[in-house]
C-alpha cells in the first residue's frame, strides 16, 4: 500500500522560496497524480497544484505564478516550490495522490507546518 | 470559480444520524468526494465518487448528491466521528475546489 512521508524547511522569511517534498513509498509515480494541498491555521483546505505522472502540472489559478511541481522518478519523489512567500502562505502543506479524479486524495501525507514570518 | 458552501457545524448524540451537506451548482453531475479531519492529522477519505466507500471506511459512512447539494451520512454516530468533515469535487476548469468544512460534534 502507497505510502507518503513529507519534509522542508517549516520557517521561512518573506520573499525566501518554500520548498517540500513528498518520498512515495510502496508504489512507483507511474499512473498516478501527484498533489499538493494547504491548510491555513484554522481554516479549510485549499488545492495547491499538481502533476501528473507524464509530468503534465496544473495549479490554483490564484497562485499558479508562484508553484512549481515537479517529479524524480529515480528517487520516487515529488516537489513543490512556491516563491516569494508572504505571511500570507503560512499553513500547513500536504501532499497527496490520486489515480483518477473519480476516486478521490488518497492517501496523504502527515503534514509539514511552514510559517513565514520576518 | 465554483464555489462548495458547507454548514459550519453539526451535532449529533451517539448512536444517532449527523448528516452535512455540501451545496453548489449543480453538484450532482459531479463526482464528489468527503474527507474527515481529525485534530492534527491529515485528512481521510471517507465517500468517494458520491457514494462509494474506501476499503476500511465504516458502513456507517454513506453519500448521495443530487440536483445542488451533496450529503454525507453518519449513521449510528460514535464519538470517534468526532471530527472536521469537507467535501471536493474537480472544477470544469482546472481546480481541486473544497468545501469550507464541517464540524462534526458528538454530543
Amino acid at each position: 500500500q502507497v505510502q507518503l512521508q513529507q519534509w522542508g524547511a517549516g520557517l521561512l522569511k518573506p520573499s525566501e522560496t518554500l520548498s517540500l517534498t513528498c518520498a512515495v513509498y510502496g508504489g512507483s509515480l507511474s499512473g498516478y497524480f501527484w498533489t499538493w494541498i494547504r491548510q491555513s491555521p484554522g481554516k479549510g483546505l485549499e488545492w495547491v497544484g499538481e502533476i501528473s505522472h507524464t509530468g503534465i502540472t496544473t495549479c490554483n489559478p490564484s497562485l499558479k505564478s508562484r508553484v512549481t511541481i515537479s517529479v524524480d522518478t529515480s528517487k520516487n519523489q515529488f516537489s513543490l516550490r512556491l516563491k516569494s512567500v508572504t505571511a500570507a502562505d503560512t499553513a500547513v502543506y500536504f501532499c497527496a495522490t490520486y489515480l483518477s479524479r473519480q476516486l478521490g486524495f488518497a492517501p496523504w501525507g502527515q503534514g509539514t507546518p511552514v510559517i513565514v514570518s520576518s | 470559480s465554483y464555489v462548495l458552501s458547507q454548514s459550519p457545524s453539526v451535532s449529533a448524540a451517539p448512536g444517532q444520524t449527523a448528516r452535512i451537506t455540501c451545496e453548489g451548482n449543480n453538484i450532482g453531475s459531479q463526482s464528489v468526494h468527503w474527507y474527515q479531519q481529525k485534530p492534527g492529522q491529515a485528512p481521510v477519505l471517507v465517500v468517494y465518487d458520491d457514494s462509494d466507500r474506501p476499503s476500511g471506511i465504516p458502513e456507517r459512512f454513506s453519500g448521495s448528491s443530487s440536483g445542488n447539494t451533496a450529503t454525507l451520512t453518519i449513521t449510528r454516530v460514535e464519538a470517534e466521528d468526532e471530527a472536521d468533515y469537507y467535501c471536493q469535487v474537480w472544477d470544469s476548469g482546472i481546480n481541486w475546489v473544497f468545501g469550507g468544512g464541517t464540524k462534526v460534534t458528538v454530543l
